[in-house]
């Protein structure tokens, strides 16, 4: 069972287009991270939340954690070819627990 | 600057072999672990190790051993691989118990 399920699995989008992806659960955590990793690579961390109904922009990346500390979502904005990779979020609980993955494809 | 190193890259295993997964961390970090990744299901934790000496389970540690003798290793152990363990396996640390991970370049294991 996945204490994380992120939405959708699978983005395919045209350069330019904005996207959401969704990371939800059933727990309340004490912090969410989300990490992009490239193909034959280790996951990379884009950003931390830790308080609940936090924003944070990382150029053309919104991050947000929901009010309950359950879930979070991460909205990009005219998705570029470099932006192509599988996103994770991952909360921390008693362990740290990573969510099931969103591969996004951009196409140039 | 090494970061978290992991041998071998690629290993090809029969039923019932064992092997060990190397992890090597320069960082000083207290927190290592390792995980699995299977398509469609994300990261899954193996087990964890707050400090040398101090190891512990996590989400799916069935059919691996681990050890922290040093602070900067970490090694997992498959003493009966099956084909159920065919996966890319992650090693991670970082500083304290929350905090940016930082993971190795993966090691993609077949069992046949």
């Amino acid at each position: 069972t996945q204490l994380l399920e992120q939405s959708p699995q699978f983005l395919s989008i045209q350069e330019g287009e904005n996207l959401t992806v969704y990371c939800n659960s059933s727990s309340v955590f004490s912090s969410l991270q989300w990490y992009r990793q490239e193909p034959g690579e280790g996951p990379v961390l884009l950003v931390t939340v830790v308080t609940g109904g936090e924003v944070k922009k990382l150029k053309r990346l919104t991050f947000q954690f929901g009010d309950a500390r359950k879930d979070s979502s991460l909205h990009i904005t005219a998705a570029q070819p470099g932006d192509t990779g599988l996103y994770l979020c991952a909360g921390e609980g008693n362990q740290f627990y990573f969510g099931t993955g969103t591969s996004l494809t951009v196409i140039p | 600057n090494a970061g978290v190193t992991q041998t071998p890259k690629f290993q090809v295993l029969k039923t019932g072999q064992s092997m060990t997964l190397q992890c090597a961390q320069d960082m000083n970090h207290e927190y290592m672990s390792w995980y699995r990744q299977d398509p469609g299901m994300g990261l899954r934790l193996i087990h964890y190790s707050v400090g040398a000496g101090i190891t512990d389970q996590g989400e799916v540690p069935n059919g691996y051993n681990v050890s922290r003798s040093t602070t900067e290793d970490f090694p997992l152990r498959l003493l009966s691989a099956a084909p159920s363990q065919t996966s890319v396996y992650f090693c991670a640390s970082r500083q304290g118990w929350a905090g940016e991970l930082f993971f190795g370049e993966g090691s993609r294991l077949t069992v046949l």
